[in-house]
């Protein structure tokens, strides 16, 4: 069974830029979860999806950042314009329903200059 | 959710078990203890989970004590390869929202 695909795995750009994440969750998964993980730190719940309904985006910085699963399969994540402060990991992590383990991907590793 | 504590960091030596504790007093009578773990430049990996009885699959054991106030995560024969940091998380029963924490910094030793 494939895992959880992200791209890009890495990403450099400078503050004020825009950049956009892809995740296409593990066949069949109804549940999709974006997190950011700064550098010694654990990762932190962003957003979460059922389906292509947004469940819970309470601690997602909606000023800048956006999420979309339109079609309740893939997902990007967009951050729109970077601060240097964004420079962390995005993972993504996909559950077969609602409350059930959650696998996740390798992530992309965002650096703003 | 309840919180946990796990020590910051720990060493085992190559082919012993590591054995992993985590305290979670606070922990109510529906909420599970899971294990994650990620390794260096890599996504968490799912290890393991349990509600009350302890648990094995073909990666760790799960051993959580009879009050559920503790647990302890065991890998049998730790490799170089299991190196990581290890979180352990409580959540609700139909909860989503995985709280990871520090963890532990596991550092396998040849």
């Amino acid at each position: 069974e494939a895992g959880v695909a992200q791209s890009p795995r890495y990403k450099i750009i400078e503050k004020r830029q825009s950049v956009a994440f892809w995740c296409n969750p593990i066949s069949g998964h109804a549940t999709l979860y974006w997190y950011q993980q700064i550098l010694g730190q654990g990762p932190k719940l962003l957003i979460q999806f059922q389906n292509n309904g947004v469940v819970d985006d309470s601690q997602l910085p909606k000023d800048r950042f956006s999420a979309e699963r339109l079609k309740g399969v893939d997902s990007t994540l967009k951050i729109q314009p970077a601060k240097l402060e964004d420079s962390a990991v995005y993972l993504c992590a996909s559950s077969g329903g609602w409350g059930e383990t959650q696998y996740f991907g390798p992530g992309t590793r965002l650096l703003v200059l | 959710d309840a919180k946990t504590t796990q020590p910051p960091s720990m060493d085992c030596a190559e082919g012993r078990a590591a054995n992993l504790p985590c305290n979670h007093s606070t922990i109510s009578g529906n909420e599970y203890v899971y294990w994650y773990r990620q390794i260096h430049s890599q996504g968490p990996q799912y290890i393991i989970h349990g509600l009350k009885n302890n648990e094995t699959n073909e990666m760790a054991s799960l051993i959580i004590t009879e009050d559920r106030k503790s647990s302890t995560l065991i890998l049998p024969h730790a490799t170089l390869r299991d190196t990581a940091v290890y979180y352990c998380i409580v959540i609700s029963t139909g909860a989503n929202n995985l709280f990871f924490g520090t963890g532990t910094r596991l550092t396998v030793i040849p």
